[in-house]
């Protein structure tokens, strides 16, 4: 049981180029979501999926794209990127996304250290 | 939407003694206080967490206080050691909003 695994560890790229993360998880969760994360600003959402075939922004959106593949692998996209997108980004995971709060807590991954020059 | 502040930003503390952080936060309509530990490297890790209508709740060495009045949370760790040492996050979870809002992390260190 691997719980969420991300691709690749550490990537550099120049301004303009476009790649993509992945992340997957094998706890046969329904929600899924990306995340940044810069120095003293703590960890902030970019994308979330709640179920399979649902996508929504969250607080910086700006610059990326998702996409939910299947309930276990859901994908974050650089198209054009930008200095400013240098960070850590991590895929988390949790049960479900419901205003009860015992299917909230989220499995995070190793995460991916990106650097865009 | 919500708004999680945290305090301190760095804490040095002597091995055996207690740390505190705390947070406070700004949508009333949240209704679950989780917090994670960071090492170096590494994911965050829940390591415990707390619902809206409970006061306190403690997991041996850790321990952490709510009050919905005030809108301030607490991480208590006692007898602290050196494997404490990391970045620890509060975050607040609103159902309106739908996601999980984290505080700006707290580097802790325990002097051996």
């Amino acid at each position: 049981n691997a719980g969420v695994t991300q691709t690749p560890k550490f990537q550099v790229l120049k301004t303009g180029q476009s790649m993509t993360l992945q992340c997957a998880q094998d706890m046969n969760h329904n929600s899924m979501y990306w995340y940044r994360q810069d120095p003293g600003m703590g960890l902030r959402l970019i994308y979330y999926s709640a179920s399979e075939g649902t996508t929504d922004k969250g607080e910086v959106p700006n610059g990326y794209n998702v996409s939910r593949l299947n309930k276990r692998e859901f994908s974050l996209r650089l198209e054009s990127a930008a200095p400013s997108q240098t960070s850590v980004y991590f895929c988390a995971s949790s049960e479900g996304l419901v205003r009860d709060y015992r299917y909230n807590e989220q499995f995070f991954g190793p995460g991916t250290r990106l650097t865009v020059l | 939407g919500e708004n999680v502040e945290q305090h301190p930003s760095t804490l040095s503390v002597q091995e055996g003694d207690s740390a505190v952080i705390k947070c406070t936060y700004s949508d009333s309509a949240s209704n679950y206080f989780p917090w994670y530990k960071q090492e170096l490297g590494k994911g965050p890790q829940l390591i415990i967490d707390i619902r809206s209508n409970v006061g306190e709740k403690k997991d041996q060495r850790i321990a952490v206080t709510l009050n919905k009045t005030a809108k301030h949370f607490s991480l208590h760790i006692t007898e602290t050691q050196p494997e404490d040492s990391a970045v620890y996050f509060c975050a607040a979870f609103s159902g309106s909003a739908r996601q999980l809002t984290f505080g700006s992390g707290t580097q802790l260190t325990v002097l051996p």
